[in-house]
């Protein structure tokens, strides 16, 4: 069965330090990542996907996530927080037993960027 | 282009009731999945619908059904509304196809906020 987990429900940074959401992963077979973010009384914006290839993707609104097949994570990142970024982060994953659309997401964590 | 629209964006019904939420899906997107939103709960996957097919299912009674119309718009009903009912239902679109590209990549409306009473 596929799984991710956030640890953290809450992460706290400062304006302008660099950000990171923590996400590991379960699964059998190659995994498909997703990072999703919403915002107050919101659906969820797509931000960034690993799929194949670079263990570095680049994602919208300047966020990139590492995949370490190693440590099963793939954390997110921000080389500068903005008080906007401040919202709810998922982390997901496909599930690749019943189709493309069936995602798995994790139980989110609130990023709060401090002005 | 026009995003994902869900109505009604709220809703309250009492126990026992029933309630069809409807999702129009980014225009040339075949494919819906709804999902419900809970803080106890997190993001659970309902159903997925591909050409008015249902592709996928998850774990929720049979309470809970959906239906997709030949221009992709989409309706979930759920039946004999229960207080653990209550939560944020989220529609989704995509484009459907099986290609790296696209896979995973949802669209998602703001979603139908129901209260059950």
């Amino acid at each position: 069965a596929q799984s991710v987990a956030q640890p953290e429900d809450q992460v706290n940074v400062a304006e302008g330090n660099p950000l990171t959401v923590k996400c590991t992963y379960s699964v059998s077979g190659n995994p498909y990542l997703f990072w999703y973010v919403q915002y107050p009384n919101r659906g969820l914006q797509f931000l960034l996907k690993y799929i194949t290839g670079d263990n570095l993707v680049k994602g919208s609104y300047g966020f990139e996530a590492e995949f370490n097949k190693s440590q099963t994570s793939f954390h997110l990142k921000k080389p500068s927080a903005l008080v906007s970024d401040s919202a709810l982060y998922f982390c997901a994953v496909r599930d690749i037993q019943t189709g493309a659309n069936n995602l798995f997401f994790g139980t989110g964590t609130r990023l709060t960027v401090i002005p | 282009k026009a995003g994902v629209t869900q109505t009604p964006r709220y809703l309250i019904k009492t126990r026992g009731q029933q309630v069809t939420l409807s999702c129009s899906p980014i225009s040339g997107h075949r494919s819906v999945s709804w999902y419900q939103q809970t803080p106890g709960q997190g993001l659970q996957f309902l159903f997925e619908y591909f050409s008015e097919t249902q592709r996928n299912k998850g774990n929720f009674p049979g309470r809970f059904s959906g239906r997709q119309f030949s221009n992709s718009r989409s309706e979930m009903n759920v039946s004999t509304l229960e207080l653990g009912d209550s939560a944020l239902y989220l529609c989704a679109s995509s484009l459907g196809g099986a290609t790296l590209s696209s896979i995973g990549e949802l669209f998602f409306g703001e979603g139908s906020r129901l209260t059950v009473l």
